[in-house]
This record gives C-alpha cells, sequence and structure tokens, in this order.
C-alpha cells in the first residue's frame, strides 16, 4: 500500500519569509502528485498537481512544487509567504485510474504579520 | 455555480445504529468520491463512484457502503455504528468528461458525525 509523509506538522513564518513543506511517498510505479489547501472555514481545495512532464510544476497563488522521482518527493514552495497563505496543507498521490487519492498528514502554516 | 452540498452537516447517533449521508456534486461532475477525516488517521479514501458504478475502494469494514444515483447524487451508509466512527466525512466530485480523471477534486464542506 502506498503512503504518503508529511515532515512538518506545524510551520511558523513571517511575512516574506520563504516556504517549502516536505513531501515524500512510498510506491514504486507511475504516480499523480498533488497538493491541496484549505483555508481557515473553507473547503479543500486544489492548489497544484503533477501527472508528468515537466517536473516542475506551478499552481495557483504564487505556489510551486518540483517532482524528484529518484527522491520519491514532492515538495511545495513559495519564495515569499503572505498571512493570507495561514492554512492546512495536504500533499496526495494517486497511481491508478480514478480519484483514489492517498493524503498525507497535513502541515499547518501559520504566517505571521 | 453551487459547490458541493453535503447533508446534514451534523448529526449525532449512538452506537449500533446507522446513518445515511448525502451528497450533490456540481453540476456536470460524474465522479463522487467519499473520504473520512479524523485527529489521529487524517484523510482517509472509503469508495469513488463513476456513472453510478463503484471504481475505487479503500480499507474500510462491510459496514461502510455507498451508492451514485442517475443524476450523479451520492449517498453512504454506515451501519452498526462504533465510536471509532466520529469522524468528518467529506464528498468530492470531479469533472470527468471523457472518463479520464482529471485528479481536481472539489470537496464539500463535510458532515461531521459524532457517535456516542
Amino acid at each position: 500500500a502506498q503512503s504518503v509523509s508529511q515532515h512538518n506538522h506545524h510551520v511558523i513564518l513571517s511575512e516574506a519569509a520563504s516556504l517549502e513543506l516536505g513531501c515524500n511517498y512510498s510506491y514504486g510505479g507511475t504516480v499523480n502528485l498533488f497538493w491541496y489547501v484549505q483555508y481557515p472555514g473553507q473547503h479543500l481545495q486544489l492548489l497544484l498537481k503533477y501527472f508528468s512532464g515537466d517536473p516542475l510544476v506551478k499552481g495557483i497563488k504564487g505556489f510551486e512544487a518540483e517532482f524528484i522521482k529518484s527522491k520519491f518527493s514532492f515538495n511545495l514552495r513559495k519564495p515569499s509567504v503572505q498571512w493570507s497563505d495561514t492554512a492546512e496543507y495536504f500533499c496526495a498521490v494517486s497511481h491508478n485510474a480514478g480519484n483514489m487519492l492517498t493524503f498525507g498528514g497535513g502541515t499547518r502554516l501559520m504566517v505571521k504579520p | 455555480k453551487a459547490g458541493v452540498t453535503q447533508t446534514p452537516r451534523y448529526l449525532i447517533k449512538t452506537r449500533g445504529q446507522q446513518v445515511t449521508l448525502s451528497c450533490s456534486p456540481i453540476s456536470g461532475h460524474r465522479s463522487v468520491s467519499w473520504y473520512q477525516q479524523t485527529p489521529g488517521q487524517g484523510l482517509q479514501f472509503l469508495f469513488e463512484y463513476f456513472s453510478e458504478t463503484q471504481r475505487n475502494k479503500g480499507n474500510f469494514p462491510g459496514r461502510f457502503s455507498g451508492r451514485q444515483f442517475s443524476n450523479s447524487r451520492s449517498e453512504m451508509n454506515v451501519s452498526t455504528l462504533e465510536l471509532g466512527d466520529s469522524a468528518l466525512y467529506l464528498c468530492a466530485s470531479s469533472l470527468e468528461p471523457t472518463g479520464a480523471n482529471t485528479g481536481e477534486l472539489f470537496f464539500g464542506e463535510g458532515s461531521r458525525l459524532t457517535v456516542l
């Protein structure tokens, strides 16, 4: 069975700091990778996804993620965070047809103004 | 465009009872997935339906079941409730015009179930 690990459970940053959230998965075959975000009081929503092609993918609100196959990683980055980025971030993986996603445990990000 | 609608939003049941949760996907979305979210286990996949057929199933006991209707609305049922079934149950829909998944799930606000 595949699994997803997010090593940082809580992250606190000041505005304008750079962000990198780690995500590692365990599955040896072809995978699809996702980052979802849940802002306070809102639904989970897709931030970005990787299916194939350029391993550096860009998402909404200035976020990007890099797929490194040799490291089984899909880390999320943002050069300069804003207070409005305060949210919980979830990494997810799927490896088959359909929408069966395996989620990581989530990382709570707090950005101090 | 209306989002994913889940009902009821909150409910309290006692052990041994059963519960049915409902999900109305975004209009035109054919795939509906269900996830269980708890503080201890996080987000766990329950099952997915596409065109009234179960396409994927997670690792949950047979007490958890679901179905999808011809209008894409979905229900999930949990029988013989246990204390550990207390959780937020999330429904997500996806637009898949050709049957190929896009991976973009649109989540509802969830149904929060408390089992006493």
